[in-house]
């Protein structure tokens, strides 16, 4: 069974500073899809961004990049110049490639500064 | 596009009675959804996996007679939490995959019960 571990339960950044959230996972499939959902103080969950496993570029969404290791199982999330409105919860997220559900980490509460 | 609604956005019952929550794909097809519980400050539990026309899938541990499920069309998925309980008080949320590149899936706004 594939898991999803996220080992910072909360981290903070000052506005217009970079932070980087960790994720890795454990599979044995060879082609997935990874993902990165923000959920802010009104709970709703919103997709942030997401990487194909058999493309090697990383994938990037504006202020939003991630650095994808397929070898080492290690997916994190890059936010440049963050913004206030980047405070949330983050979940990182697995899915077969063929699958139908989603495997969740555990969440990273990120609290931007001003 | 691609908008997932649910009803209602915060419910209150008492001890023993039945609930139901709606989720409803309003601008696209959804064969599949897919219903979630979440406590304060933890992850999404999935709780089962709803399929238009047939039964839905239960993960391990979750009581299908407790929370019955129905997808009688490609855009609606209802959640029933039968004889309400304290315990049952959580935040439930949706979600539905659409037929994309991606096989997405697009979460509802969520629902607050709480069982008195």
């Amino acid at each position: 069974a594939q898991t999803v571990t996220q080992s910072q339960p909360e981290m903070s950044v000052q506005e217009a500073e970079t932070v980087t959230l960790s994720c890795t996972y454990d599979t044995s499939e060879n082609n997935y899809y990874l993902f990165w959902y923000k959920q802010p103080p009104s709970r709703q969950m919103i997709l942030v961004i997401r990487q194909e496993a058999y493309k090697q570029q990383n994938a990037t969404e504006n202020r939003f990049s991630v650095n994808f290791q397929k070898a080492a199982k290690s997916f994190s999330l890059k936010i440049s110049d963050s913004q206030l409105g980047d405070t949330a919860m983050y979940f990182c997220a697995f899915r077969r490639e063929y699958g139908n559900k989603l495997v969740f980490g555990a969440g990273t509460i990120l609290r931007v500064k001003s | 596009g691609a908008v997932v609604s649910q009803h209602p956005s915060r419910v209150i019952c008492k001890s023993g009675t039945s609930v139901k929550i709606e989720c409803r794909s309003l601008d696209f097809q959804a064969t599949t959804m897919f219903w979630y519980r979440q406590f304060p400050k933890q992850s999404l539990m999935l709780m089962a996996t709803s399929n238009e026309g047939s039964k839905a899938t239960y993960e391990q541990g979750v009581e299908k007679d407790k929370f019955l499920i129905n997808h009688a069309s490609l855009t609606l998925s209802t959640l029933t939490v039968t004889s309400a309980h304290p315990e049952d008080s959580s935040f439930y949320i949706c979600s539905a995959r659409a037929w994309n590149s991606y096989n997405e899936q697009f979460f509802g706004p969520g629902t607050r019960l709480t069982v008195l």
